[in-house]
């Protein structure tokens, strides 16, 4: 089993709609939880950030964390064809980061 | 891509080749990371350093080694280049001044082994 699982898709909605992606993990040591934007053929960007557990909102985006069911998410309101990209979760452990598969989004206009 | 590039960018090389890949910063970052991403896996981590000649396995580090003398120079090799290989791989960087440890990734090296 991989420590952070992550349903890669295809998702694919209509512009204006609200998203949900979702992961899970399976390590207890996590502290960190963040979440990587890749556009296609560009290298991974933060996106958020969550600290334990709790909720953390950034203009369209909020980032959830649930660790009594280890269970991690970000939503997107007011989808944007511009939002359309691969979207990573990831644990973070000392000095390392563990990455789920990966989520491809696409917003249709 | 916080000023790290990696080169070369696209390589097709054959089974068996030795194969190195570079990674350059100029953000002065202690951390530094080699990662792969293929369909259906995400990002896995190869190696990673926490200092010059101070370097780590990650998940997947059969038949790669590192080396960085410099701050600012991180290499991956490839002794014997196999299909399996075959990947996009991306260098990050980490000042871990904060502590959930942003990572800067850059561009991204496309390697085919034939």
């Amino acid at each position: 089993q991989k420590e952070v699982e992550q349903d890669p898709g295809p998702l694919s909605v209509p512009e204006g709609a609200i998203v949900s992606l979702n992961c899970t993990y399976s390590n207890s040591a996590f502290q960190y939880f963040m979440w990587y934007r890749q556009y296609s053929r560009k290298g991974p960007e933060l996106l958020m950030y969550t600290y334990s557990s709790g909720n953390k909102e950034d203009g369209r985006f909020t980032a959830q964390v649930d660790k009594s069911s280890k269970y991690i998410s970000l939503f997107i309101r007011d989808s944007q064809p511009s939002d359309s990209a691969t979207y990573l979760c990831a644990g973070s452990e000392g000095g390392k980061l563990i990455f789920g598969q990966g989520t491809e989004l696409s917003v249709k206009p | 891509d916080a000023g790290i590039t990696q080169s070369p960018r696209h390589k097709v090389t054959e089974t068996g080749t030795p194969v190195t890949l570079r990674c350059h910063q100029t953000e002065n970052h202690r951390y530094m990371y080699w990662y792969r991403q293929d369909p259906g896996h995400g990002l896995r981590l190869i190696h990673y350093s926490y200092g010059v000649k101070d370097t780590d396995k990650g998940e997947v580090s059969d038949g790669y080694s590192v080396s960085r003398s410099k701050t600012e120079d991180f290499l991956l090799t490839l002794e014997s280049a196999t299909s399996s290989q075959t990947s996009v791989y991306f260098c990050a960087i980490s000042d871990f001044q904060r502590k959930y440890n942003e990572q800067f990734f850059g561009p991204g090296t496309r390697l085919t082994v034939l």
